[in-house]
């Protein structure tokens, strides 16, 4: 079946712009999460959702980063006036219960 | 919150020799540790997870063990083939988060 699909791949801002990252999870998975990763670094937790509930935010760097899963599928993650420091890759994992996490490919954020 | 340590950072191996890679782990509440590997450019691929109830856990050239005592675990990589060539990642969780390691860039040469 289809797995983890992000968009867009690629998102290049310049500083001060707001951006929004697109995840659709694999369909029936409740629970989705949010990461980021820099350049050489492992996934750094973000946030996540059950369902349409954000349980755990606690990960969001500042509160110009911004996620929501209204109908409890896809998941929107927004950073408003972008900088140079929030150039990653932001990852989004879906599971069917808390543990197997799949992963999509990622979109890779960079600032200028 | 939880916190993962990995290492070593960067491992080379000859093909054909074992590589192993540990984590040790803060919060004493996770009980479901994976690892990931991830090449270039590419997603995360789970390639085995362990979890609290058991201490070892194996498939084909792969295993894993767990020390909940000592909060740490281990990868065990067997007969290294140039295409596990890749970075893995450790991970804890307590059902409420996941938490990394920050990986393991591992390099077989042939």
């Amino acid at each position: 079946g289809a797995g983890v699909s992000q968009s867009p791949r690629y998102k290049v801002a310049k500083r001060g712009q707001d951006v929004a990252l697109r995840c659709d999870p694999i369909s029936g998975h409740v629970s989705l999460f949010w990461y980021q990763q820099a350049l050489g670094q492992g996934p750094e937790f973000l946030t996540y959702f059950q369902n349409e509930a954000q349980l755990d935010k606690s990960g969001l760097p500042s509160d110009r980063f911004f996620a929501e899963r209204p109908e409890g599928s896809v998941s929107t993650l927004k950073i408003q006036r972008t900088q140079q420091e929030d150039s990653a890759v932001y990852l989004c994992a879906s599971s069917l219960r808390f543990t197997e996490q799949y992963f999509g490919p990622g979109t890779r954020l960079t600032v200028t | 919150g939880e916190n993962v340590e990995q290492h070593p950072s960067t491992l080379s191996v000859q093909e054909g020799d074992s590589a192993v890679i540990k984590c040790t782990y803060s919060d004493s509440a996770s009980n479901y540790f994976p690892w990931y590997k991830q090449e270039l450019g590419k997603r995360p691929q789970l390639i085995i997870d362990i979890r609290s109830n058991v201490g070892e856990k194996k498939d084909q050239r792969i295993a894993v063990t767990l020390n909940k005592t000592a909060k740490h675990f281990s990868l065990h990589i067997t007969e290294t083939q140039p295409e596990d060539s890749a970075v893995y990642f450790c991970a804890a969780s307590n059902n409420n988060d996941m938490r990394f390691g920050a990986g393991t860039r591992l390099t077989v040469k042939p």
